[in-house]
């Protein structure tokens, strides 16, 4: 599975933008970058994903590097409900269909 | 908005018996999924499901374990044997195709005593 790296923790403050970095330096050119979200006693959240240009939903925003090698999910104006866990994961676009999670980004927000 | 949804929410049953947990994905998708969680740990992967075979199965997923969908709509987790180091939350999931979002249930927490 490739691999991505993310940091093990971010803070931010209430009602200010958060970029929670994710890099995927050996992507492949089919496989699409999804994040996934766990709020505490929850099950994973699916929260955006997208292959090659930037994608915006009711959520988050993504940016992707023009390489792909990095992606930067967006909150826009984080709130105390966005505190959880973020995971950036590559999915194959084959029969391995799976996906794997990591250790994530634990998002701490301050009110 | 459609979701996955899972029963039972909590299960406690004693080490040796037979657990099933149930979900019934969301009504369109064509791929299933079963993760878990052990208290404190990351998500695992156990095992994926199309075409009403498995596609992939992790090291976890022994022949303790076993999925089926019997009907069209519901998508089962069998434990043969339960073990003590089988507590933890289950979590179904299901995909519309490779490159669209999976959806997870909100779990199945499974105590084994």
């Amino acid at each position: 599975d490739a691999k991505t790296t993310q940091p093990n923790s971010m803070e931010s403050n209430e009602e200010e933008p958060v970029h929670l970095p994710c890099n995927h330096s050996t992507i492949s050119g089919t496989d699409y970058i999804h994040w996934y979200r766990q709020l505490p006693s929850q099950g994973p959240e699916y929260v955006i994903h997208g292959l090659t240009s930037n994608v915006n939903n009711r959520m988050a925003s993504l940016a992707i590097a023009e390489d792909r090698k990095s992606s930067t999910l967006i909150l826009h104006r984080a709130t105390l409900r966005d505190a959880a866990v973020y995971y950036c994961i590559l999915r194959a676009l084959n029969r391995d269909d799976k996906i794997i999670f990591g250790k994530g980004t634990r998002l701490h927000i301050l009110p | 908005e459609p979701e996955v949804t899972q029963t039972p929410s909590h299960q406690v049953t004693q080490m040796g018996q037979e657990v099933i947990l149930r979900c019934v994905p969301i009504s369109n998708h064509l791929y299933f999924y079963w993760y878990r969680q052990i208290l404190g740990q990351k998500v695992e992967f156990l095992v994926s499901f199309y075409n009403n075979e498995i596609s992939e199965k992790s090291e976890i997923f022994d022949d303790q374990f076993s999925v089926e969908r019997p009907d069209g709509s519901n998508f089962t987790l069998k434990i043969r044997s339960t073990k003590l180091e089988d507590s933890a939350m289950y979590f179904c999931a299901s995909s519309e195709d490779t490159r669209k979002a999976i959806y997870f249930g909100e779990g199945s927490w499974l105590t084994v005593v």
